[in-house]
């Protein structure tokens, strides 16, 4: 899989749009974005996924650059509950045995009252 | 909506004993994973299961691990002789085989996790 690479910290102010980069400038072609979140140490939860479209759902959009080399993750009016470590993952989306997902260091989102 | 549900929460154990941690994934879903957290640190795969057998597993599920799907709904993961070195987070995950939403999402659904103390 791709590696990813991630601001390790941002701040965003309650109530306003909190945009999350991520690169991945070896992605292939078959490769997907994922991005998950794990709230204070629960187990991580999906966000939202895109190959090359922007992606959009009822948690958050998707921006995939047209190379594909980066992307960014917007969550809209963001919440004291988005405060959260938000994770940047690129895999392939095939039907397999194991699919695993691999973490790395991800992105510590503090939002501020 | 279906969630992976463990047990227990939380588990204090002496160094050198036997732990299972339990899972109940999601009631269609065919590929099972554990992940650990160790304080601080990032969540880091241990193995993945499938047609009950292992299909992959990292460097830190040595010997001292297992897992095992006993009765069609369970999905186990024993520490033979715990150390100190292994108190940390333990999440379950599932994912469907094939058919249904999640596999066209490729998610993993994962459990809330269980806190292992090893002393």
């Amino acid at each position: 899989d791709a590696k990813t690479t991630q601001p390790p910290s941002m701040d965003c102010a309650e109530g306003r749009a909190a945009n999350l980069p991520c690169n991945h400038s070896t992605i292939s072609g078959n490769e997907y974005v994922y991005w998950y979140r794990q709230i204070h140490s629960q187990g991580p939860q999906y966000i939202i996924h895109g190959l090359k479209n922007n992606e959009t759902n009822e948690m958050a959009s998707l921006i995939i650059t047209e190379d594909r080399k980066s992307s960014t993750l917007i969550l809209p009016h963001a919440t004291l509950r988005d405060t959260a470590v938000y994770y940047c993952i690129v895999r392939f989306r095939v039907v397999a045995a194991g699919n695993k997902l691999t973490f790395g260091g991800g992105t510590r989102v503090l939002v501020k009252p | 909506e279906p969630e992976v549900t463990q047990t227990p929460s939380h588990q204090v154990t002496q160094m050198g004993q036997e732990v299972i941690l339990r899972c109940v994934p999601i009631s269609n879903h065919l590929y099972f994973y554990w992940y650990r957290q160790i304080l601080g640190q990032k969540v880091e795969f241990l193995v993945s299961f499938y047609n009950n057998e292992i299909s992959e597993k990292s460097e830190i599920f040595d010997d001292q691990f297992s897992v095992e799907r006993p009765d069609g709904s369970n999905f186990t993961l024993k520490i033979r002789s715990t150390k100190l070195e292994d108190s940390a987070m333990y999440f379950c995950a599932s994912t469907d085989g094939g058919t249904g939403i999640q596999q066209r999402t490729g998610e993993l659904f994962f459990g809330e996790g269980s806190r292992l103390t090893v002393l």
